[in-house]
């Protein structure tokens, strides 16, 4: 079984902070990890996409998120906040199967 | 590419009527799709996988009479939610496969409010 937890339901961040957020997942097979953003009546645009090898990945619009086996973890950062960032941002958990299981999401506020 | 398409992006429908949403992979061959619904400020849950050519998979808890799924071809699959009620208005998205890459391709989703 597998599952996704995203700690923080809603986000703040001053324009040009650090962006972190938070997942955290279960998985009894290896995993593929995945970050979404959706912007308000818009489908999900992919970030980007961990399936194996590097555990540092790099995604578009400056974001990146690192693999950690030992603490199950996958958080998305991105150094400098813009205001377009501003979304709610997804983190998905998949296997061989191909059927992803989504967390929560988050709700990124970037303030001026 | 790898572009999916839905149509309508919105619908508005009288309770006990019938509506039926499309999704279409644009240049890509899609032998299995996913369909999600989201809840307002709510995540995605998926409702059912669909393969080309045999009977949708649904998820715990889905009726599959009332949400009907058909993956006629390798580029189109619909659902028909059947006598839309007010609680089926939520924000359908679908999602293929290409086979070729470990990752699924979202579409951009349908607006269904149930009156």
């Amino acid at each position: 079984a597998q599952s996704v937890t995203q700690l923080g339901s809603h986000v703040s961040v001053s324009e040009g902070a650090l962006v972190l957020l938070r997942c955290n997942y279960s998985s009894s097979v290896p995993p593929y990890l995945f970050w979404y953003v959706q912007y308000p009546n818009q489908g999900l645009q992919l970030l980007l996409k961990y399936t194996t090898g590097a555990t540092l990945v790099k995604g578009i619009n400056g974001f990146e998120a690192e693999f950690k086996k030992s603490e199950t973890s996958f958080h998305l950062t991105k150094p400098s906040a813009h205001m377009s960032d501003a979304a709610e941002y997804f983190c998905a958990v998949g296997s061989g199967t191909y059927k992803y299981i989504f967390g929560t999401g988050t709700r990124l506020k970037v303030l001026a | 590419g790898a572009v999916v398409s839905q149509h309508p992006s919105w619908v508005i429908c009288k309770s006990g009527t019938s509506v039926k949403i499309e999704c279409r992979s644009l240049d890509f061959q899609a032998t299995t799709m996913f369909w999600y619904r989201q809840f307002p400020k709510q995540s995605l849950m998926l409702m059912a996988t669909s393969n080309e050519g045999s009977k949708a998979t649904y998820e715990q808890g889905v009726e599959k009479d009332k949400f009907l799924i058909n993956h006629a071809s390798l580029t189109l699959s619909t659902l028909t939610v059947t006598s839309a009620h007010p609680e089926d208005s939520s924000f359908y998205i679908c999602s293929a496969l290409t086979g070729r890459v470990n990752e699924q391709f979202f579409g951009p989703g349908t607006r269904l409010t149930v009156l």
